[in-house]
């Protein structure tokens, strides 16, 4: 069973770093797509970040790019977000999914705060 | 960027209903999308994929249609465990983008 479970989140200012975790079981985790989807209080759901898998090619929405950073550990079986310079409109719960959303993980919450 | 344009914002139906969402792309997506249906405070399900494939263990009740720019999700005979929100997600181009999500009340 494919099972995704984030970790890390917490309560930060702005300006400040945090990594999130997305610990992966259930499948290749070497040659899989992992994406990190995001959900603003009281918001929609909005894409944060792709890596490919086996292409190994990584994609960042525009509100993140030069910020964020995935990052993967295949001993592991996990995939992280490095948050910097984090801002207020980055507080949010964080996704991952496997796939094309497949299946999500519970979600981590971000806080960014002063 | 593609841009996920999807409607009503909200609907009120009774249980019994029959409910259809519709989600319209900027450029063509061939059938690379995805409806999912969150409740509050959970992560999202994925209910339907490649447009028009209902993903295991979902009900027979939801279905999917379309390809290229118009996409609809129908739920056939609403049940009161289907009260929710559901977005559509296109993964054919990235910056993947989902639409704005269609909040689903009792009435």
């Amino acid at each position: 069973e494919v099972q995704l479970l984030e970790s890390g989140g917490g309560l930060v200012q702005p300006g400040e770093s945090l990594r999130l975790s997305c610990a992966a079981s259930g499948f290749t985790f070497s040659t899989s797509m992992i994406n990190w989807v995001r959900q603003a209080p009281g918001k929609g759901l909005d894409w944060v970040a792709g890596f490919t898998g086996g292409g190994d090619s990584l994609y960042y929405a525009d509100s993140v790019k030069g910020r964020f950073t995935i990052s993967r550990d295949i001993s592991k079986n996990t995939m992280y977000l490095q948050m910097n310079s984090l801002r207020v409109e980055d507080t949010a719960i964080y996704f991952c999914g496997h796939g094309w959303m497949a299946v999500w993980g519970q979600g981590t919450t971000v806080t960014v705060s002063s | 960027d593609i841009q996920m344009t999807q409607s009503p914002s909200s609907l009120s139906a009774s249980v019994g209903d029959r409910v259809t969402i519709t989600c319209r792309a900027s450029q063509g997506i061939r059938n690379d999308l995805g409806w999912y249906q969150q409740k509050s405070g959970k992560a999202p399900k994925r209910l339907i994929f490649v447009a028009s494939s209902l993903q295991s263990g979902v009900p027979s009740r939801f279905s999917g249609s379309g390809s290229g720019t118009e996409f609809s999700l129908t739920i056939s005979s609403l049940q009161p465990e289907d009260f929710a929100t559901y977005y559509c997600l296109q993964y054919s181009t990235y910056p993947w983008t989902f639409g704005q999500g269609t909040k689903v009340e009792i009435k």
